[in-house]
């Protein structure tokens, strides 16, 4: 079973626009971690955003946002005033703790966002 | 530091030879984490390691395929013998225990086997 699921294979947003792409998970460990990376065609993985399953408030960093709704065992990308840059696939990541305390990072299999001039 | 280096960056090679690819972590992260990236499935999870010991392989798509890391600056993945079917782009990613902190990626090896 998937552990990480990103149902949007592809989105369009207009420059300027703010667009929400979607992440949803499953795990049983109560203290797990949510990550989201970007990758633009040069291929390099750049980290965005992190989430922690205990956190209170929902994680910002400049137009990145994490909408996480833990009930929902969702954590979706928020991206506001896209620009061009922005065109890149985006990928949701989770840390998780298996049995023997090891942790394991499993990425979901992305979301390929296009910014519209 | 100088991040999670890989090498090569670009491999060709023809079906049945034997591929090895390099990985240097993060000095002082512990743990190290093979990834394969294809347009159908994404970035699949195929082995990781903590202090050096491989944790899970169950990503691992068949025997063909085998990792080691010898020590805590290095690791490397092999595949023998080498089908057009494994041409993908190999990521190592290396990071800390501590908290939040996210897994640093090198800048991938794009396998092409002919």
């Amino acid at each position: 079973a998937q552990k990480i699921t990103q149902t949007q294979p592809g989105m369009f947003v207009q420059e300027k626009e703010a667009v929400t792409l979607d992440c949803t998970y499953d795990t049983s460990d109560p203290s797990y971690g949510l990550f989201w990376y970007k990758q633009p065609s040069s291929g390099e993985m750049i980290f965005l955003i992190y989430q922690g399953s205990y956190d209170q408030q929902n994680a910002t960093e400049g137009r990145y946002s994490l909408n996480f709704q833990k009930a929902r065992k969702s954590a979706n990308l928020v991206i506001s005033a896209s620009q061009l840059g922005d065109s890149a696939m985006y990928f949701c990541a989770m840390r998780e703790t298996l049995s023997g305390g090891y942790q394991k990072v499993t990425f979901g299999t992305g979301t390929k966002l296009q910014v519209i001039p | 530091d100088a991040g999670v280096i890989q090498s090569p960056r670009h491999e060709v090679t023809e079906m049945g030879q034997e591929v090895t690819l390099r990985c240097k972590p993060i000095s002082g992260h512990d743990y190290l984490f093979w990834y394969r990236q294809t347009m159908m499935r994404g970035l699949e999870l195929l082995i990781y390691f903590n202090n050096n010991v491989p944790i899970d392989d169950s990503g691992m798509p068949e025997d063909r395929f085998s990792a080691k890391m010898p020590n805590a600056s290095f690791s490397t993945l092999k595949i023998q013998p080498s089908e057009p079917r494994d041409s993908a782009v190999y990521f190592c990613a290396s990071r800390s225990r501590t908290g939040g902190t996210e897994a640093f990626f090198g800048q991938g090896t794009r396998l092409t086997v002919v």
